[in-house]
């Protein structure tokens, strides 16, 4: 069975640094590009970061672009969001997703998602 | 960047059909995947590639897509359908970005 699991969120203060981790399992890891999407509680979803499988493509939202850096590891199965120079819309519950049909890390479906972490921003 | 419109609500009687729409430039061009997402859960994927639909997803759900409406159908709907949904697209338009709909709560009566 194909998991995720976010960790790494907390409270963070305005202009603070916070890394989320997200570990997958149930599936060849390396094959698939992964994705962070937010959610601020009671509102929309909003697509953060995409990453291919090989890492050779990174993809951000222009509300993150130069601040938030994805990464992954697959030899651990895990995929990071760093996030630097945090403000307090940056506050919201954060998913990690796995693509469902390629590695690029673009144009796909998210197909499996984790339970998601929750970010605070607020000094 | 890309704006996807959906209608905040729509509300159903069981049994009856919903239409979810998402309305966006040329989004017939594009592929649109769809999320249901019930409440305190993670987002589920229903439909991919405008009508494609995930195994373990019930046939009830479909989608199209043409010129400036991508549409999501749920025939014969159920309590247990009652969620908010998403629609999603990629735009390469000053940069390779997704985006998503704003978001419909589906109400059953």
């Amino acid at each position: 069975e194909v998991h995720l699991l976010e960790s790494g969120g907390g409270l963070v203060q305005p202009g603070g640094s916070l890394r989320l981790s997200c570990v997958a399992s149930g599936f060849t890891f390396s094959t698939f590009a992964m994705t962070w999407v937010r959610q601020v509680p009671g509102k929309g979803l909003e697509w953060v970061s995409s990453l291919s499988g090989s890492s050779a493509s990174t993809y951000y939202a222009d509300s993150v672009k130069d601040r938030f850096t994805i990464s992954r590891d697959n030899s651990k199965n895990t995929v990071h969001l760093q996030m630097n120079r945090l403000r307090a819309e940056d506050t919201a519950i954060y998913y990690c997703a796995k693509d469902l049909q390629d590695s690029s890390g673009y144009g796909d479906a998210f197909h499996i998602w984790g339970q998601g972490i929750k970010v605070t921003v607020s000094s | 960047s890309y704006v996807l419109t959906q209608p905040p609500s729509v509300s159903v009687a069981p049994g009856q059909a919903a239409t979810v729409t998402c309305g966006g430039n040329n989004i017939g061009r594009k592929s649109v995947h769809w999320y249901q997402q019930r409440p305190g859960q993670a987002p589920v994927l229903v439909v991919y590639d405008d009508s494609e639909r995930p195994s373990g997803i019930p046939e009830r759900f479909s989608g199209s897509n043409s010129g400036i409406t991508a549409t999501l159908t749920i025939s014969r709907v159920e309590a247990g359908d009652e969620a908010d949904y998403y629609c999603h697209v990629w735009d390469s338009t000053g940069g390779h970005r997704g985006f998503f709909g704003g978001g419909t709560k589906l109400t059953v009566l």
